[in-house]
C-alpha cells in the first residue's frame, strides 16, 4: 500500500523568509509524486510534479521540491515567502506500475505572517 | 469549459435521503477521479473512471455509493440512504490522459451536509 506523510500540521514562516513543507512517503516501487495547494473556498490546485530526472523540480509561484529517494522524502520550497501563500498544501503520491490512485497527505497549512 | 465544474456546491440533506452529485470534467480529459474529504483531512480516492469505464471503485466506502461515467463526460455520485458519517467534500478530477504522471485538476467540490 502507498502512503504519504505531512508531519507538520502547520507551519509558520514570516514574510520574505525561506519556506518548507516536509513530505515523506511509501510505495512498493518507484514514485510519481505531486504538490497540490489549496485556498479556502477553492479546489486543490496543482502546483509541481516529480516523474524522473533532476531531484530538484520548479514549479508555480516560485514554488521547488527536491526528491530524495534515500530518504523518501519530496519536500516544497520556496526562498521568499509571501502572505499570499499563506494557505493548506498536500503532498500527494502515485505508484508508477501503472495503477491509478492517488495518495494524499493529511495537509499543512502554511502562515506567512507579514 | 476551462475547468472542472461541480454542482450543486452545497446540499443539505436529511439522514435517509438519496443525493446525487454531478461532475463536468474538463473537455476532453479521459481520466475522472472522485474523492471524499473529511474537515481537516486529505482527501481519500472514491473511484477512477477511464473513459466511461469505471476501472477503481476501491474507494467507495459501501454499496450506498455508486459512481457513472455512462458517455465518458459527464460523471455522478450518487450516495443512497445517506448517513451523517457521509458529510463531507466530495471532490472530483480530471486529467488529459490516464498515464499516471499526468496531474490532477480538480473542481471547487461539493460540500455534502447530512442532517
Amino acid at each position: 500500500a502507498q502512503s504519504v506523510a505531512q508531519p507538520e500540521d502547520q507551519v509558520n514562516v514570516a514574510e520574505g523568509n525561506p519556506l518548507t513543507v516536509k513530505c515523506t512517503y511509501s510505495v512498493s516501487g518507484n514514485p510519481y509524486l505531486f504538490w497540490y495547494v489549496q485556498y479556502p473556498n477553492r479546489g486543490l490546485q496543482f502546483l509541481l510534479k516529480y516523474i524522473t530526472g533532476d531531484n530538484l523540480v520548479k514549479g508555480s509561484y516560485g514554488f521547488e521540491a527536491e526528491f530524495n529517494k534515500s530518504q523518501t522524502s519530496f519536500h516544497l520550497k520556496k526562498p521568499s515567502a509571501l502572505v499570499s501563500d499563506s494557505a493548506l498544501y498536500f503532498c500527494a503520491v502515485r505508484d508508477r506500475g501503472g495503477y491509478q490512485k492517488v495518495t494524499f497527505g493529511t495537509g499543512t497549512k502554511l502562515q506567512v505572517i507579514p | 469549459g476551462a475547468g472542472v465544474s461541480q454542482s450543486p456546491r452545497y446540499k443539505v440533506a436529511k439522514r435517509g435521503q438519496d443525493v446525487a452529485l454531478r461532475c463536468d470534467p474538463i473537455s476532453g480529459h479521459v481520466s475522472l477521479f472522485w474523492y471524499q474529504q473529511a474537515l481537516g483531512q486529505g482527501p481519500e480516492f472514491l473511484t477512477y473512471f477511464q473513459n466511461e469505464a469505471q476501472l477503481d471503485k476501491s474507494g467507495l466506502p459501501s454499496d450506498r455509493f455508486f459512481a457513472e461515467r455512462p458517455e465518458g463526460s459527464v460523471s455522478t455520485l450518487k450516495i443512497q440512504r445517506t448517513q451523517q458519517e457521509d458529510s463531507a467534500v466530495y471532490l472530483c478530477a480530471s486529467s488529459r490522459t490516464p498515464d499516471p504522471n499526468t496531474e490532477a485538476f480538480f473542481g471547487q467540490g461539493t460540500r455534502l451536509t447530512v442532517v
